[in-house]
């Protein structure tokens, strides 16, 4: 079946680093997103991946491996303003989203 | 405009109600989307429209019904609300012919069903 996995919450410190790991199984990958979202704010865009590999925008990376169905996003030189909800999910087959739960990040100073 | 709108900001309806949640979008795509979101799940297609004229049913279509008469517009209607449609709604928006197909969101509206 269709499932993406995140952890539900992760707590790091400004200015250090912190990766987000997302695990996928669905029908079909046509694509892998990112998106932030803050609290009572819409989701916003950060990174697609579609080939194996890493892709680096500014303070945020994003990889991929299809052979093993994971994806982690990184975040550089943290700052509190990061502290959000990021969102994985996955383009299937019919080029529909799938969406994980998404992992809540807590900058702490 | 810039990008997506959707109105109203939020809204508290009576159970039974029939509403209608708003969305346009200003970039010329021609693909459409309502999710859902609800604490602790992720966000969950409702309906889609990959063109003016054309709509199809997403994960929970249940008690939700759209309609796409021109490239602009996508309203969402609840033609008997219950309390289980209370929730997050975002309408979003992408370009079909774009390599990414990126979706981009509206700013959501709460929905409260007594």
């Amino acid at each position: 079946g269709q499932n993406i996995d995140q952890p539900t919450e992760m707590t790091a410190t400004e200015g250090a680093i912190v990766q987000i790991n997302c695990t996928y199984q669905t029908s079909g990958f046509n694509g892998l997103f990112w998106y932030q979202q803050h609290a009572g704010e819409a989701p916003t865009f950060l990174s697609y991946n579609v080939l194996d590999g890493l892709e680096e925008k500014g303070r945020f990376s994003s990889f991929l491996s299809r052979s093993k169905g994971y994806s982690y996003l990184l975040l550089k030189e943290l700052q509190m303003k990061d502290s959000a909800s990021y969102l994985c999910a996955v383009k299937e087959s019919n080029y529909q989203l799938i969406w994980g739960a998404g992992t809540k990040l807590i900058i702490k100073p | 405009i810039a990008g997506i709108t959707q109105a109203p900001t939020s809204q508290i309806l009576a159970a039974g109600r029939r509403m209608t949640l708003r969305c346009t979008q200003d970039m010329r795509h021609n693909a459409m989307y309502w999710y859902r979101q609800d604490l602790g799940l992720g966000l969950r297609l409702i309906h889609y429209s990959n063109t003016a004229g054309t709509t199809g049913k997403g994960e929970v279509p249940d008690g939700y019904s759209v309609s796409r008469a021109n490239t602009d517009d996508f309203p969402l209607t609840l033609a008997s609300a219950v309390p289980s449609q209370t929730s997050v709604y975002f309408c979003a928006s992408s370009d079909l012919a774009s390599g990414a197909d990126t979706q981009y969101f509206g700013p959501g509206t709460r929905l409260t069903v007594l």
